[in-house]
């Protein structure tokens, strides 16, 4: 089956420490996205990708950094840099960016920084 | 944000019932998308809308856009346990480049059995 996952679902770190958190699609799609969400709030833009080996920065991305080695794969890490990194994230791949078409969701990843 | 917002913040209703959930912009809109979340899980997309006055349907669930393409509504007929959950708009405000979307805080609904 075609999807997105994400691994691991429950990550836990100490302050301090980087942390990589993986997304991965089948679905041969060129852009590819990574959200946060904290409670009660909607989803904010950290970095996206349009194509291989290309990112850019989104509404969030301070202590965040990524990588687009290839089409099926685009890992965040979270820096000690980022000073509130307890969060649900959500990675997300679409067919293109232009024109813009649905993004569809992996199941996402609960990182817990102590 | 305040580019976006939606209402109500959160619905509880009984089984059977009709419910409509808004989302409204401060900018014209490229396009608008609806998805679902349960709780702790990843987003369901649900439809996207793109011109003035589009109205789709998915099972018992409704959305349309409005004329002036900055306020969407959406309207789930005859609710059901399975409809709970977070519903979320996205939009893609007019200029904005490739697929960055902006969301909304989310609707939480409860539909009691």
């Amino acid at each position: 089956d075609g999807g997105i996952t994400q691994s691991p679902k429950y990550l836990f770190r100490k302050e301090g420490q980087n942390v990589t958190l993986s997304c991965e699609q089948n679905l041969n799609h060129d852009a590819m996205y990574w959200y946060r969400q904290d409670p009660g709030q909607g989803l904010r833009l950290i970095y996206y990708s349009q194509i291989v080996n290309d990112f850019q920065k989104g509404d969030i991305a301070e202590g965040y950094s990524v990588s687009r080695e290839k089409k099926e794969s685009f890992p965040l890490t979270v820096t000690s840099a980022q000073k509130n990194p307890t969060a649900f994230y959500l990675c997300a791949s679409s067919i293109s960016q232009i024109p813009p078409t649905e993004q569809y969701f992996g199941p996402g990843t609960r990182l817990t920084v102590t | 944000s305040q580019e976006l917002e939606q209402s109500p913040q959160s619905l509880i209703v009984q089984e059977g019932k009709n419910l409509t959930i808004n989302c409204t912009s401060s900018k014209t809109l490229y396009g608008l998308y609806w998805y679902k979340q349960k709780y702790g899980e990843g987003l369901i997309f649900l439809m996207m809308l793109q011109k003035g006055g589009e109205e789709k349907s998915h099972e018992k669930i409704t959305a349309k856009l409005d004329e002036k393409k900055q306020q969407s509504s959406l309207h789930i007929t005859a609710s059901q346990p399975s409809h709970a959950g977070i519903y979320l708009c996205g939009v893609l405000p007019r200029g904005t480049s490739g697929s960055r979307l902006t969301f909304g805080e989310g609707t939480q609904l409860t539909v009691n059995p």
